[in-house]
């Protein structure tokens, strides 16, 4: 059974700092994809990284997959209230299934 | 463009009982996911449907879930007798085409309660 974790599990920051969250696995990823949930709605894309080494930006959000495809990284410089919600990372290790992590509960405190 | 539907958002029931969930995707998507998240825990796919066959259900715990989308459009999930543990929020997905890289779209769940 492949499995991710993510870390921290739980992360509260004051609005205009930086963060950083982690997706882990012990397998090799095919590609990888990172959602944000927030409360009563389902995952909303935004992003899907399919080479080792890649980074992504989405205007304050950069995202990087490792050169093993092994890890992840969410980096959110100036955060604001509206980046409050679940980060969920989703893993494909070669069957097009998506892999769940087990989230990171970020909250920016304005 | 309507995203996908799902009802109802909310259901509380008792153990031993039964519950359906209705999923309808977003038009022209010919494939269907149901997913379970348990409070705390990302989604863990039940069941994927292409058109009205089952590609995958090796999670779905059949002794007690059954899913069907007949005419390759709406979707039902049952649980049937329903267990504490089944207490979760039931995510419906669709996307255009299989595929990791063919964008999933998510509706906005039903919260199960089991008491």
């Amino acid at each position: 059974t492949q499995l991710l974790e993510q870390s921290p599990q739980f992360l509260s920051i004051q609005e205009g700092e930086n963060l950083t969250v982690y997706c882990n696995s012990s397998s090799v990823f095919s590609s990888l994809q990172w959602y944000r949930q927030e409360p009563g709605e389902g995952p909303v894309l935004l992003v899907t990284v399919v080479t080792g080494g890649e980074v992504k930006k989405l205007k304050r959000l950069t995202f990087q997959f490792g050169d093993a495809r092994k890890d992840s990284s969410l980096h959110i410089t100036a955060a604001q209230p509206g980046d409050t919600g679940l980060y969920l990372c989703a893993g494909d290790f070669g069957n097009e299934k998506l892999t769940f992590g087990t989230g990171t509960r970020l909250t920016i405190i304005p | 463009e309507a995203g996908v539907a799902q009802s109802p958002r909310y259901k509380i029931i008792e153990k031993r009982q039964s519950v359906a969930f209705w999923c309808n995707p977003i038009s022209g998507h010919a494939t269907l996911y149901w997913y379970q998240q348990i409070l705390g825990q990302g989604p863990k796919l039940l069941i994927q449907f292409q058109n009205n066959g089952v590609v995958d259900d090796s999670q779905l715990p059949k002794d007690r879930f059954s899913a069907e989308r007949l005419k390759g459009v709406d979707s039902t999930l049952k649980i049937q007798p329903a267990k504490l543990e089944d207490s979760a929020v039931y995510l419906c997905a669709s996307s255009l085409e299989p595929g990791f890289t063919d964008t999933q779209y998510f509706g906005p769940g039903t919260r199960l309660t089991v008491l």
